[in-house]
């Protein structure tokens, strides 16, 4: 249980398109889910967190107008990288977190997808 | 804001251990998470950690004093699989966001 998917694993796009980047949870409903980007070789950096039906908080430094978030339902959650240009070349990452989840998970954990590569030309 | 600090690198032997130290300075705490990175990959859970002591899970053990703001994430009987990164991430408060640190490669060699 407790699965979560991306997509796409992998997008190649001109600079200033815009990008969605899709976060899925499979097998629960997630009422919360964060964002994140990583630079090679350096760690993550939480963009923002979206609780479902409400928008999204983002963290100081990040464009809320570039980085466009919707959690419109309990398992979807959508990046959007608008005018897209190659600094935001980068691994983004979905993390869900939320309930109907069975086993052990008692301690509020994230679970994370495979990540989306972003390279923009 | 939050200090979270781990070495960069450490490297060893298959079949040895290794010792990945965490130390953290945060207003709150409600848990301390390690998670593994394979490259290109997204970070999978290895351990949680909110009360003080050893919490043991096969190979991978991990430790932590909130008095010292400090955890250790240990890796036994090295594999060469092991080979990632490992992320140290903290929660200030319950139901919040993480905090990670910028990782420790291990490099295991044969």
């Amino acid at each position: 249980g407790a699965v979560v998917s991306q997509h796409p694993s992998r997008v190649i796009c001109k600079s200033g398109t815009s990008v969605k980047i899709e976060c899925r949870s499979l097998d629960f409903q997630a009422t919360t889910m964060f964002w994140y980007r990583q630079f090679p070789k350096q760690s993550l950096m939480l963009m923002a967190t979206s609780n479902e039906g409400s928008k999204a908080t983002y963290e100081q430094g990040v464009e809320k107008d570039k980085f466009l978030i919707n959690h419109a339902s309990l398992t979807l959650s959508t990046l959007t990288v608008t005018s897209a240009h190659p600094e935001d070349s980068s691994f983004y990452i979905c993390s869900a977190r939320g309930t109907g989840l069975a086993g052990g998970y008692s301690y509020n954990e994230q679970f994370f997808g495979p990540g989306t590569r972003l390279t923009v030309l | 804001g939050q200090n979270i600090d781990q070495p960069t690198e450490m490297t060893a032997t298959e079949g040895a251990i290794v010792q990945i130290n965490c130390t953290y300075q945060t207003s709150g705490f409600n848990g301390l998470f390690w998670y593994q990175q394979h490259a290109g990959e997204a970070p999978t859970f290895l351990s949680y950690n909110v009360l003080d002591g050893l919490e043991e899970k096969g190979r991978f053990s991990s430790f932590l004093s909130r008095s010292k703001g400090y955890s250790y994430l240990l890796l036994k009987e090295l594999q060469m699989k092991d080979s990632a990164s490992y992320l140290c991430a903290v929660r200030e408060r319950s139901w919040g966001k993480l905090q990670f640190g910028a990782g420790t490669q291990v490099v295991v060699t044969p």
